[in-house]
């Protein structure tokens, strides 16, 4: 079955610590993008990308990086985690076409840094 | 860019009510989308509707996209309708969603 998977799902980890939040998807979308939501908020786009070796920063500004090295992998990177980064971070994946089914998300990962 | 509101922000309502939620945006878009945020933090496309009505089960949208608003329509509501439902807009050529804060739905029993 198609689909996109995060881990992990909730991560605790003390400050400094380097983390990367792992996104992949099934679909051969080309389009990928992470989004950082804090409980009941808005979602705010703080990466995107194209395709592979494309990736662009969002609306929303973020000490973290990605990388795009396979059509399904989008990783997420924070080298030195601190208490501000404490959110829900969602990945996802569209096609070219506009569909009702384009645009679809994962489950999230739930980052708690102390 | 892109400006997207929805109203009302929170709604309590009882087992077989039905609801009317609404998307405001500041500019013609090429893509609108409502999703479901359920209570473990998932996300579900309802709707693709940048204009035009559709419907799914007791769930239907419409986008008025001259006036710049888009109703979803929760027809019958059950419990397992409580959640966040967001609206996502925008209007460049790449997918880059602009979301809204959300209306918080509360179906009790």
């Amino acid at each position: 079955e198609a689909d996109i998977y995060q881990t992990p799902r909730y991560l605790v980890i003390g400050t400094g610590k380097k983390i990367t939040l792992e996104c992949s998807q099934t679909m051969g979308h080309d389009k990928m993008y992470w989004y950082q939501q804090d409980p009941g908020m808005e979602l705010h786009l703080i990466h995107y990308s194209y395709g592979v070796n494309s990736t662009e920063k969002g609306d929303l500004s973020s000490e973290s990086t990605v990388s795009r090295i396979r059509t399904e992998h989008f990783p997420l990177t924070l080298e030195s985690a601190r208490p501000s980064h404490t959110s829900q971070y969602l990945c996802a994946s569209s096609t070219d076409g506009f569909s009702n089914y384009g645009y679809t998300f994962g489950s999230g990962t739930r980052l708690t840094v102390v | 860019g892109i400006q997207v509101e929805q109203s009302p922000p929170d709604l309590i309502l009882q087992e077989g009510a039905n609801s009317t939620l609404r998307c405001n945006f500041s500019d013609s878009v090429n893509n609108l989308q409502w999703f479901h945020q359920n209570p473990w933090g998932q996300l579900i496309n309802l709707f693709y509707i940048p204009s035009g009505t559709k419907q799914n089960g007791r769930l239907s949208a419409t986008t008025v996209a001259t006036e710049r608003y888009s109703l979803l329509y929760i027809s019958s509501s059950q419990t397992t309708d409580s959640g966040v439902y967001f609206c996502a807009a925008t209007n460049t050529g790449f997918q880059k969603l602009v979301f809204g804060t959300g209306t918080r739905l509360l179906v009790s029993p």
